[in-house]
C-alpha cells in the first residue's frame, strides 16, 4: 500500500465550479500536511500548509485534514482558468511524501 | 524576496556528457533537495542534505552526486546521462526534514 493516494483524474469543470481534491494516507504518524499547485514545466508552489486536523482557508483556497479518517482535502472556490494546473497533496511525519497529483482544467 | 533559484532553467547534453545543475537559495534553510520529476509524474526524491549531511535515498542510481559547499548552495552531478535521464529536476529547501518545502522553478534537462 502506498503512503499517500490521490485520483490522478483528469478533472475538467466550468468557471465558477467548486473543486474538491483529496488524498488519503496509511501513516498514522504524519502530522504536517500541505497542498502544492504545479503548473505546466514549473516548480511546485506551496499553496496551503496545516498541522493536525482541522480546517485552513486562504481567500478561494480551503484545505481541510481528517486524521481520524487518514483523509484531507482542497476546495476551491469559484474556479477560475488560472487555477487550471496540477495539484499535489504531500505529507510529512520523520518522512516527506508526496500525492501523485491530480490535473485540474477550468473551463472559460 | 527569500527563494529558491536554479541554474539554468534548461540544459542540453549529449549522452555520457557530465552536467552539473546548480541550486541557491536565501531562505537560509537547513534541508536542501533534490527531486526528478518525469512527465505526469509526481516528484521523486532523489537525496537531501541536511547541513552537510548527506542523506541518499535507496534507489538513487549512482550516476547522481550532489555537493553543497555552504548553506546557499547545492549541486547536481550526473556523471554519464542516459537518454532515461532527460526530466525535470528541481530543487527544494525546507527548515527540517518534517516541515513545507519550497521549490525552484526547475532545471529541463535534454539528453541528445
Amino acid at each position: 500500500q502506498k503512503e499517500v493516494e490521490q485520483d490522478p483524474g483528469p478533472l475538467s469543470v466550468p468557471e465558477g465550479a467548486i473543486v474538491s481534491l483529496n488524498c488519503t494516507y496509511s501513516n498514522s504518524a504524519f502530522q504536517y500536511f500541505m497542498w502544492y499547485r504545479q503548473y505546466s514545466r514549473k516548480g511546485p508552489e506551496l499553496l496551503m500548509y496545516t498541522y493536525s486536523s482541522g480546517n485552513k482557508e486562504d481567500g478561494r483556497f480551503t484545505a481541510q485534514v481528517d486524521k481520524s479518517s487518514k483523509y484531507i482535502s482542497l476546495f476551491i472556490r469559484d474556479s477560475q482558468p488560472s487555477d487550471s494546473a496540477t495539484y499535489l497533496c504531500a505529507m510529512s511525519g520523520n518522512q516527506f511524501y508526496f500525492g501523485t497529483g491530480t490535473s485540474l482544467t477550468v473551463i472559460p | 524576496d527569500a527563494m529558491v533559484i536554479q541554474n539554468p532553467r534548461y540544459q542540453v547534453t549529449q549522452f555520457g556528457k557530465p552536467v552539473t545543475l546548480s541550486c541557491s537559495q536565501t531562505l537560509n534553510h537547513n534541508v536542501m533537495y533534490w527531486y526528478q520529476q518525469k512527465s505526469s509524474q509526481a516528484p521523486k526524491l532523489l537525496f537531501h542534505y541536511y547541513d552537510k549531511d548527506f542523506n541518499n535515498e535507496a534507489d538513487t542510481p549512482d550516476n547522481f552526486q550532489s555537493r553543497r559547499p555552504n548553506t546557499s548552495f547545492c549541486f547536481l552531478d550526473i556523471r554519464s546521462p542516459g537518454l532515461g535521464d532527460a526530466a525535470m529536476y528541481l530543487c527544494a529547501t525546507s527548515r527540517g526534514t518534517t516541515y513545507e518545502q519550497y521549490f525552484g522553478p526547475g532545471t529541463r534537462l535534454t539528453v541528445t
